[in-house]
């Protein structure tokens, strides 16, 4: 069974720093594109961030860009946001999810389900 | 950055037909994907590449992105409605341009 479970997400004081994991099950890790993808509290989706499947090649949001890190692991099937300078717009439920391979159309055919980041002032 | 519209609610009676759109500028030149979100759920990809479904998803569901509103506008479809179809739905785009990731505000399908 593909499963995507991630962890690390709680409380953090504003400008704090807060690292997300995500642990891959159930399929080739190494040969999917990864990515970040948060929900704050009642409103809709945003996207975060993407990694390749090599971890080469990274994309951040202009929101997130120069606070957020996207790396991967492919040794431990994990994925990961190291998160910095947190501010309370980023507070949210931080959703890993998996590009679809069939197609190179950036869709997202797996998904976790989410930590949840709380950023006090 | 590009935007993607969609209405905020849309209602259907259950065995009927629900359209959600999703707008946006040039929208027939990109795939469109959508997805299905159930209160305290992740989300759930139910069409990609405008018109393909996962495997598991109904065939009630079908995806379209073929010009309407002058190439601006694709359209979720969700046939013979049921009880259990009343979710968020959103649609996602990615703008091959500037290499970002674009999800629609959003949309909750009612089941009256």
């Amino acid at each position: 069974e593909v499963q995507l479970v991630e962890s690390g997400g709680g409380l953090v004081q504003s400008g704090g720093s807060l690292r997300l994991s995500c642990a891959a099950s159930g399929f080739p890790f190494s040969t999917f594109d990864m990515h970040w993808v948060r929900q704050a509290p009642g409103k809709g989706l945003e996207y975060v961030s993407s990694i390749t499947s090599d971890g080469g090649g990274t994309v951040y949001a202009k929101s997130v860009k120069g606070r957020f890190i996207i790396s991967r692991d492919n040794s431990k099937n994990t994925l990961y946001l190291q998160m910095g300078s947190l501010r309370a717009e980023d507070m949210a439920v931080y959703y890993c999810a998996r590009e679809i391979a069939v197609v190179p159309v950036k869709a997202f055919d797996c998904w976790g389900r989410g930590t949840l980041v709380t950023v006090s002032s | 950055s590009y935007v993607l519209t969609q209405p905020p609610s849309v209602s259907v009676a259950p065995g009927q037909t629900a359209t959600i759109p999703c707008g946006g500028t040039n929208l027939g030149s990109k795939s469109v994907h959508w997805y299905q979100q159930k209160p305290g759920q992740a989300p759930v990809l139910v069409i990609y590449y405008d018109s393909d479904r996962p495997s598991g998803i109904p065939e009630r569901f079908s995806g379209s992105n073929s010009g309407s509103n002058s190439g601006n506008t694709a359209t979720l479809t969700i046939s013979r409605v049921e009880d259990g179809d009343e979710a968020d739905y959103f649609c996602q785009v990615w703008d091959s341009t500037t290499d970002d990731i674009v999800f629609g505000g959003g949309t909750k399908l009612t089941v009256l």
